[in-house]
């Protein structure tokens, strides 16, 4: 079945440094969404992606798609500690009712 | 403005026992979904349905039920309580309307003794 792969699987960065996490899959997805869950909590849902290349901003926070769909990021520009948590890349099986197939995720720490 | 609820926060329940947890959102969304998440398993997807009395099984149905008899409300049943169910499960719903992103509810963390 559709799989992806995130790594990494742990950061740990100091406050103010830069994160990013990689989601890769062997297969073109259609479209990837994003989710933070913070420690304790629920994931909640941060975006979604659709078109090749496709660069999407909230703040710090910067989601790509790559050009040929099978890979995404999330980039983190100086890390705040209310950036702690999980983030997880999940993408959409439109044909399966809308599901989701959740990547491992990638546990973000910092250090203030 | 909570808008996937989930009934129990925390559950202890012993082996064998018939157990439901049970999921209520007030989106009007057509899909809803249960995962379990464990600590190194990342989330998986036990069932799912994406209309009223449909049900299709995710990735680990075995030892679990689902029963969705209103649009609104998501039942996840298991039949005989082990102690291999001992997890975090957690419901969620989605719309075509709102492009399929999700709404979890708070989670309900089951401990079976």
């Amino acid at each position: 079945g559709q799989q992806v792969m995130q790594i990494p699987q742990y950061q740990h960065v100091q406050e103010g440094e830069d994160f990013t996490t990689y989601c890769n899959s062997s297969t073109t997805l259609s479209n990837i969404q994003w989710y933070k869950q913070r420690p304790g909590g629920h994931p909640v849902f941060l975006i979604q992606l659709v078109k090749s290349g496709e660069v999407k901003k909230q703040k710090r926070l910067t989601f790509q798609f790559g050009e040929a769909k099978k890979n995404s990021s999330l980039h983190i520009t100086a890390t705040q500690t209310t950036d702690v948590g999980t983030y997880f890349c999940a993408p959409l099986l439109y044909n399966q009712g809308g599901k989701l197939i959740f990547g491992q995720g990638t546990e973000l720490s910092v250090k203030p | 403005d909570v808008k996937v609820t989930q009934s129990s926060r925390y559950l202890v329940k012993r082996t064998g026992e018939k157990v439901f947890l049970e999921c209520v959102q007030d989106m009007d969304h057509e899909n809803m979904f249960w995962y379990r998440q464990d600590p190194g398993l990342g989330l998986r997807l036990i069932y799912f349905s994406y209309d009223v009395k449909m049900k299709e099984k995710g990735d680990i149905p075995e030892g679990y039920s689902v029963s969705r008899e209103k649009k609104e409300r998501f039942s996840l049943i298991l039949e005989s309580a082990s102690t291999n169910q001992t997890s975090m499960y957690l419901c969620a719903s989605s719309s075509r309307r709102k492009n399929y992103g999700y709404t979890f509810g708070s989670g309900t963390r089951l401990t079976v003794v």
